[in-house]
């Protein structure tokens, strides 16, 4: 079945430190890549995502993720977090077959002031 | 553009009743969906259209729940009769399109109680 893993489910920082969450995903043949977030009591907000070409791609607020099509892997990396960045982070996949947007499960990220 | 516009905001019921989730896609996007997010499941999709009709629906969870798109413009989620494990907070999802290349864009959700 077709399946997307964010390795991590709670994560805790301190402001400053460096983020990087994980995400894998199980499809193969063409995808399209994203990162959504969630502030609490919130919507779901797109914070980047991949289409083709340069598989380093840049959202909002200094989020970057990289696409390594050899691992099925679109990690989600931050140099610095901000205490603004708790909230919790979603990967997601859709691929040719159906069209479907698959969600990974999620991971809480707190960042400590 | 107002975004995607979901009604209401949170709505609390009794066990039994039906319940009437109402969405509005942004305008010109022909692709809408419908999500239930929970603690213990997550993000599910539930139901989507293209153009209105329903294309996969592989997701509504039992017989209670129905989705319709009457016009590309409204679409409602209806749960008859409701029970408490349907608790949760309901995201519709609209997109340019059902293909690559375009991405969800979500309303911010009905927080729905069955007690």
């Amino acid at each position: 079945a077709q399946s997307v893993s964010q390795h991590n489910h709670h994560v805790i920082l301190s402001e400053a430190a460096s983020l990087e969450l994980g995400c894998n995903y199980s499809y193969g043949g063409t995808v399209n890549l994203f990162w959504y977030v969630q502030y609490p009591g919130q919507h779901l907000q797109l914070l980047l995502k991949y289409f083709s070409g340069d598989p380093l791609v840049k959202g909002i607020k200094g989020f970057e993720a990289e696409f390594i099509k050899s691992k099925f892997s679109f990690n989600l990396r931050k140099p610095s977090v901000q205490w603004s960045d708790t909230a919790e982070y979603f990967c997601a996949v859709k691929n040719t077959g159906g069209f479907k947007t698959i969600f990974g499960a999620g991971t809480r990220l707190f960042v400590k002031a | 553009d107002a975004g995607v516009i979901q009604s209401p905001r949170h709505e609390v019921t009794e066990m039994g009743q039906e319940v009437t989730l109402r969405c509005k896609p942004i305008s010109g996007h022909n692709s809408l969906f419908w999500y239930r997010q929970t603690m213990m499941r997550g993000l599910e999709l539930l139901i989507y259209f293209n153009n209105n009709v329903p294309i996969d629906d592989s997701g509504m969870p039992e017989d209670r729940f129905s989705a319709k798109m009457p016009n590309a413009s409204f679409s409602t989620l209806k749960i008859q009769p409701s029970e408490p494990r349907d608790s949760a907070v309901y995201f519709c999802a609209s997109s340019l399109g059902p293909g690559l290349y375009t991405e969800a864009f979500f309303g911010q959700g009905t927080r729905l109680t069955v007690v």
